[in-house]
């Protein structure tokens, strides 16, 4: 089984500054197989990376991913007001097929 | 606009059964290939719990594997989810999701509903 280690497990930053999220997997994932999703409170999350470094719809250019084998980066350009929210990232093995998030990065006001 | 919204009981008794069903509407949830159950406990992250694919096949995370059951009811467009011999570290958010065209990640997300083990 694949464990995904995020950090920072908190980042406070400004609106307008750029923020670095990590992502290390114990074992090479697939680029294609590594997705990133934003979870606001008293919401579902909301899948904004899948294959690494491709946006899902609707999700702004701000958003980019990227990394290979066990390094995964997601990187907002210029935080706005409502990207303040706990982000995590997940994985997909072959064998057994199964899934897994990282324990989350909650990105925060400063 | 695919939604999706689960049901089901929001207390269940310690060794119970937790069961819960997921309803997709505004589109047929065979147009996409696999379901997944994915939970969040209280002030945690989020776990995968398994998947089914629209014809049947599932797979489960290997801890809970030995407890839990998802079937699909494609009369009904409908997921379900059994989670057996429940305790407290059960008690979670439940959400079902979907992983739409793409594959590998989950686009379609239902609101999500909370089950809490006590007696």
């Amino acid at each position: 089984e694949t464990v995904l280690t995020q950090s920072p497990g908190t980042l406070s930053l400004s609106p307008g500054e750029r923020a670095t999220l990590s992502c290390r997997a114990s074992q090479s994932v697939s680029s294609a197989y590594l997705a990133w999703y934003q979870h606001k409170p008293g919401q579902a999350p909301r899948l904004l990376i899948y294959g690494t470094s491709n946006r899902a719809t609707g999700i702004p250019e701000r958003f980019s991913g990227s990394g290979s084998g066990t390094d995964f980066i997601l990187t907002i350009s210029r935080l706005e007001p409502e990207d303040f929210a706990v982000y995590y990232c997940q994985q997909y093995d072959k064998s057994p097929p199964m899934y897994t998030f990282g324990q989350g990065t909650k990105l925060e006001i400063k | 606009q695919m939604q999706v919204q689960e049901s089901g009981p929001g207390l269940v008794k310690p060794s119970g059964t937790l069961s819960l069903i997921c309803t997709v509407s505004g589109d047929s949830l065979t147009s996409y290939h696999w379901w997944s159950w994915v939970r969040q406990p209280p002030g945690k992250g989020l776990e995968w719990i398994g998947e089914i694919h629209h014809s049947g096949g599932t797979n489960y995370d290997p801890s809970l594997k030995s407890r839990v059951t998802i079937s699909v009811d494609l009369s009904k467009n409908q997921v379900s989810l059994q989670l057996s011999s429940v305790s407290a570290a059960d008690t979670a958010l439940y959400y079902c999701v979907g992983q739409g065209a793409i594959g590998y990640s989950y686009t379609y997300w239902g609101q999500g509903t909370l089950v809490t083990v006590s007696s």
